[in-house]
């Protein structure tokens, strides 16, 4: 099993569709957490943190489910530009041991 | 601010040619990272280092070797390229518990 997992996908939306993507993750010592988003070709780039008591930026809303070892992230009112891989991060004690999610590819189609 | 820059963005080696690829941080991050990314893998740590003068091991660190003598600069060597090692190369920096800058990344090819 893989540290931390998330459902490939592809998403396709219509635009203005909410659309919600899960990661999981296995060890239960991590202890920060990160949406990226990735365009083709491109880096990654920090899309938001995840906090305890969950956080939202404008149309982007990530939940931490501690229990249950699972990170989500929602997306409200889907725009064209949304359409990226989406990337969810995991981090230990340790500096360097962030595991990256393999990614959840959306697609937002007029 | 150019956060982290990355260079070649592009290089094409011959096996068993060796090269180094540069890294650098403009933001005074003492951590930096070198990653690898491939298709349907996404993406892996090579190496490492927590602060000028320290490196680590990460998940794939066969085939390569890194230096930080500068706690801005992060050099990733490949000794004698080999194939596998084609991939795109991103470099990233960040604080402690805070979410990494990347740089735009080097697409190696070894033929």
């Amino acid at each position: 099993r893989k540290e931390v997992e998330q459902d490939p996908g592809p998403f396709n939306v219509p635009e203005g569709a909410t659309v919600a993507f899960n990661c999981t993750y296995s060890n239960s010592a991590s202890q920060s957490f990160f949406w990226y988003r990735q365009d083709c070709r491109k880096e990654p780039k920090l899309l938001m943190s995840v906090y305890s008591s969950g956080n939202e930026d404008g149309r982007f809303t990530a939940q931490l489910n501690r229990a249950s070892q699972y990170i989500s992230l929602l997306i409200r009112d889907s725009k064209l530009s949304d359409s990226a891989t989406y990337l969810c991060v995991v981090k230990g004690t340790n500096a360097g041991k962030s595991t990256f999610g393999d990614g959840t590819t959306l697609t937002v189609k007029p | 601010n150019a956060g982290v820059t990355q260079t070649p963005k592009f290089r094409v080696l011959k096996t068993g040619q060796s090269m180094t690829l540069l890294c650098a941080q403009d933001m005074n991050h003492e951590y930096m990272y070198w990653y690898r990314q491939d298709p349907g893998m996404g993406l892996r740590l090579i190496h490492y280092s927590v602060g000028e003068g320290t490196t680590a091991k990460g998940e794939v660190p066969d085939g390569y070797n890194v230096s930080r003598l500068k706690k801005q600069n992060f050099l990733l060597g490949l000794e004698s390229a080999a194939p596998s090692q084609t991939s795109v190369y991103f470099c990233a920096s960040n604080e402690a518990n805070y979410g990494y800058t990347f740089g735009s990344g080097t697409r190696l090819t070894v033929v």
